[in-house]
């Protein structure tokens, strides 16, 4: 079984409809990510969870939200969705070391 | 701003030859120097990691930090067609900020 998940794997969705993207680990890694991938724009990074309290605000956290569950789930909601939040959205996790490990990802389009 | 930058390629070599991606960054208080392989559609995987500076090799791959002029790069010999691919590097201390990519391409 995978060590990270990710749910749903493909999504469509109206513009003004919220949405959660879910995320689950089995590795034991405290910290958790999320990220959004554009073509020519590379992986950005929206919130960051470093333990089940702790959660911070990335580069691009304008327009969402996240939830960490416990310590193995972290969702990542947005609010309104618009048709610029359309990409390709990866959760990952690590321990101390820094060593990022990453679900397979879930593409979302807005219409 | 922390900055991470890499040559998008396309990076074309033969069979067998050794590929050589490079990467900048702007953050001279970051730590840890990553390595990820992403084949189209799917996601980054972790093939190399390296802390301090000097060689770091592991199979086919070597990493190479120069900490002094901010430069990382990953060297693969003997590259494979199964070697295409776009590579991420990735820089960090607490978080890590990721440059756009190179792809590239192994010919057989």
């Amino acid at each position: 079984d995978a060590d990270v998940t990710q749910t749903p794997r493909n999504r469509i969705t109206k513009t003004g409809k919220r949405i959660m993207l879910e995320c689950s680990q089995t590795k034991g890694h405290d910290r958790m990510y999320w990220y959004r991938q554009d073509p020519g724009l590379g992986l950005r990074l929206i919130y960051y969870s470093f333990d089940v309290k702790d959660i911070n605000k990335g580069e691009i956290s304008d327009g969402y939200s996240v939830s960490r569950q416990a310590q193995a789930k972290f969702s990542l909601s947005l609010e309104s969705a618009i048709p610029n939040q359309t990409a390709l959205y990866f959760c990952a996790t690590s321990g101390d070391s820094n060593e990022q490990y990453f679900g397979p990802g879930t593409r979302l389009t807005v219409t | 701003q922390k900055e991470v930058e890499q040559n998008s390629g396309p990076l074309s070599v033969p069979e067998g030859a050794i590929a050589s991606l490079n990467c900048t960054y702007s953050d001279r208080g970051s730590q840890s120097f990553f390595w990820y392989r992403q084949y189209s559609g799917k996601s980054p995987e972790l093939i190399m990691f390296i802390y301090s500076n000097g060689d770091k090799e592991d199979g086919r791959f070597t990493a190479q930090l120069n900490k002094a002029s901010q430069y990382v790069s990953l060297l693969i010999r003997d590259s494979q067609p199964s070697d295409s691919a776009t590579y991420l590097c990735a820089v960090g201390y607490s978080t890590l900020t990721f440059g756009k990519g190179t792809m590239l391409l192994v010919s057989p």
